[in-house]
């Protein structure tokens, strides 16, 4: 089992820029979302996702789109990179329910400069 | 609003010893969870513990032990006799918010264990 895979584990962009980071997981999980991950900051959620055709803002959704036309796959847009979007990216994904236990992927790491 | 606070930004030990990792947090829901995850220096999250709101025995898995007080809206960890490979940075993460299947983490606490 792979779990969640991330793609890619680095990446460098210039300001303007657009990419998406791709999310995949293989568990059958109804739940999928992404946080980003700065110094001091901790993990914040950006989007999330409740099931295919599902998304919804978190706590820090500017800059990002999200769509979500499978189960499997959640990716993150950045349509216009800004340096402010430096950071560290987790997708995580859990079954349907109310126990909130995420499986992380391994996370990518994403410079603008 | 949810809040999770981890008010030791950074803890320094020699190895052996034991240390405790504050966690407070601020909820209005009834019913919710929380976790703690290691990441070490590799960068990878890794599942500690979940614990429901119903649930405040202390839990004990190893050298690792847990402390649930509703009262005071605190779930502490406690790592006895550190070792080296301990050394990672802490979150604690309380589930609800936006919706159960996502997490509120607070900023971390990151401990370093010396020989």
């Amino acid at each position: 089992n792979a779990g969640v895979t991330q793609t890619p584990k680095f990446q460098v962009l210039k300001t303007g820029q657009s990419m998406t980071l791709q999310c995949a997981q293989d568990m059958n999980h109804e739940y999928m979302s992404w946080y980003r991950q700065d110094p001091g900051m901790g993990l914040r959620l950006i989007h999330y996702s409740v099931g295919a055709g599902i998304t919804d803002q978190g706590e820090v959704p500017n800059g990002y789109n999200v769509s979500r036309s499978t189960t499997e796959d959640f990716p993150l847009r950045l349509l216009s990179a800004a340096p402010s979007q430096t950071s560290v990216y987790f997708c995580a994904s859990s079954l349907a329910g109310d126990t909130g236990e995420l499986f992380f992927g391994e996370g990518s790491r994403l410079t603008v400069l | 609003a949810q809040k999770v606070t981890q008010a030791q930004t950074e803890i320094s030990v020699v190895e052996k010893e034991d240390v405790t990792l504050d966690c407070v947090y601020e909820t209005r829901d009834t019913t919710y969870y929380l976790f703690w995850y290691k990441q070490p220096p590799s960068g990878e999250l890794v599942f500690l513990i979940r614990r429901n709101s119903f649930d405040e025995q202390n839990e004990i898995s190893g050298r690792y032990s847990w402390n649930f007080q509703k009262s005071t809206s605190s779930f502490n960890f406690t790592i006895t006799a550190s070792q080296v490979v301990d050394s990672a940075v802490y979150f604690c993460a309380l589930s609800g918010g936006f919706r159960y299947s996502t997490l509120t983490f607070g900023k971390g606490t990151m401990l370093l264990v010396s020989p």
